[in-house]
């Protein structure tokens, strides 16, 4: 079955300490990306990845890193997690980064942090 | 700047019921508009996409229609379901760089409750 999945989909932690949120497509896409979901405020990009070791910054990187060092895998560092990063994270994939190629989106990962 | 602005922001109907939800845009240049369905708990799901010569793109009981000029879509569904309960997200691409990378910008979304 295609799909992107996300690990955790829920975690709850305290400020400063470093957490990963993997991300990873089986659908040999070549475009990624991570976003984060709060209330009234739409989906915001993080970062996004058009390829294999080709990462670049969306609207709201600070305290974000990311890699792709494969071209399934896609994942989200928080360094130095702070209570301002308490939010829904999703990981979206696609085919290409233009055109109409619609996203497909991971079920979220639910961060929490105290 | 480049927005997308969604009305209503929520929305109860009767199970049987149709409904319109609304999208307006100020991207430019524009490259196309897309909707997702959001299930609570779940990634949004592509439902409709829809090109800038593209007015009405359906989707079984979904209904897509875009309005180039004004910068306006709507998605209407058609005897609602209460499998609809949802939240309901206009997304628009910007045509800047066509063959790279299409920026997104994502609306707040409508929420829609469909109750028996």
């Amino acid at each position: 079955e295609a799909q992107v999945t996300q690990n955790p989909r829920y975690l709850i932690t305290v400020t400063g300490k470093k957490l990963t949120v993997t991300c990873s497509q089986n659908m040999n896409h070549e475009y990624m990306s991570w976003y984060r979901q709060d209330p009234g405020l739409g989906l915001r990009q993080i970062y996004y990845s058009m390829n294999v070791e080709v990462t670049d910054k969306g609207d709201v990187p600070e305290g974000y890193k990311v890699s792709r060092k494969e071209k399934r895998n896609f994942p989200l560092i928080l360094e130095s997690p702070s209570p301002n990063q308490t939010s829904l994270y999703f990981c979206a994939s696609s085919l290409a980064a233009y055109g109409n190629q619609p996203q497909h989106f991971g079920d979220g990962t639910r961060l929490s942090i105290l | 700047k480049n927005q997308v602005e969604q009305s209503p922001q929520s929305l109860i109907i009767l199970e049987g019921k149709n409904c319109t939800l609304q999208c307006n845009y100020t991207v430019s240049p524009f490259s196309n508009l897309r909707w997702y369905k959001q299930d609570t708990g779940r990634g949004p799901v592509s439902l409709t996409i829809m090109t800038f010569s593209e007015n009405t793109k359906s989707n079984g009981r979904y209904t897509a229609t875009l309005d180039a000029d004004t910068k306006q879509s709507s998605l209407h569904i058609t005897a609602s379901q209460l499998s609809d309960s949802a939240s309901y997200i206009c997304v628009v691409s910007d045509g800047l760089q066509k063959t790279s990378y299409d920026k997104v910008i994502f609306g707040p979304g409508t929420s829609l409750s469909v109750i028996p």
